[in-house]
């Protein structure tokens, strides 16, 4: 099946620092969410964007959707320990009646002491 | 919080034995869904449902039933679990919006 290409992989910050990572697809999709996985835990929801071009925030968290709807950017800002864990990306193709998402591969946030 | 609970939280089974693993939901949410997460793999959708005794199958549904007689669950099984079958396994259902997914806290399943 599809998977959405995440990047980068693992990300090595220091506590305060800024923090970008991307999704991109082959395919088009008509939304985009955001996930943070803690370790023994479901991913939980942060950001979801509904149209082409949208910014939208949660905190210090700032996601974007793409203009050509094939990828999805999610910023931290003033990064904390909290911060901790796998962000995940998903895409919804949107076909009527299909509910169903594709999913990344993730990316490993990890703050250096 | 979505009103998950996944049942059990943990298990260990032989490979050969039935297993299986239940989600319910407080929210009469309609569509539910059944994952697995694997190391370099993701999230991959096993299974579906949309309704009572509504389902359909995922990208990596073989291997896997489910059943859904009432909204509140969503039954998963193995009806004899192999040992490509260790994972860690997510229900999610979908929310009022009917864009978002909401994720369960997980079943960690190990077939030795």
């Amino acid at each position: 099946g599809q998977q959405l290409n995440q990047s980068p992989q693992s990300m090595f910050i220091q506590e305060g620092e800024d923090v970008s990572m991307n999704c991109t697809s082959s395919s088009i999709f008509n939304t985009w969410l955001w996930y943070k996985q803690d370790p023994g835990e479901g991913p939980v929801l942060l950001i979801a964007l509904y149209k082409a071009g949208e910014l939208t925030s949660n905190g210090r968290l700032t996601a974007q959707f793409g203009i050509t709807r094939k990828d999805s950017f999610l910023n931290i800002s003033a990064s904390i320990p909290s911060d901790v864990g796998i962000y995940f990306c998903a895409g919804r193709l949107g076909i009527f009646g299909n509910e169903k998402l594709t999913f990344g591969t993730g990316t490993r946030l990890t703050i250096i002491p | 919080d979505a009103g998950i609970t996944q049942s059990p939280r943990h298990k260990v089974t032989e490979t050969g034995t039935p297993v299986t693993l239940r989600c319910h939901q407080t929210e009469n949410h309609r569509y539910m869904y059944w994952y697995r997460q694997d190391p370099g793999h993701g999230l991959r959708l096993i299974h579906y449902s949309y309704g009572v005794k509504d389902t359909d199958k995922g990208e990596v549904s073989d291997g896997y039933s489910v059943s859904r007689s009432k909204t509140e669950d969503f039954l998963l099984t193995l009806e004899s679990a192999t040992s490509s079958q260790t994972s860690v396994y997510f229900c999610a259902i979908t929310g009022k919006s009917s864009y978002e997914q909401y994720f369960g806290p997980g079943t960690r399943l190990t077939v030795t």
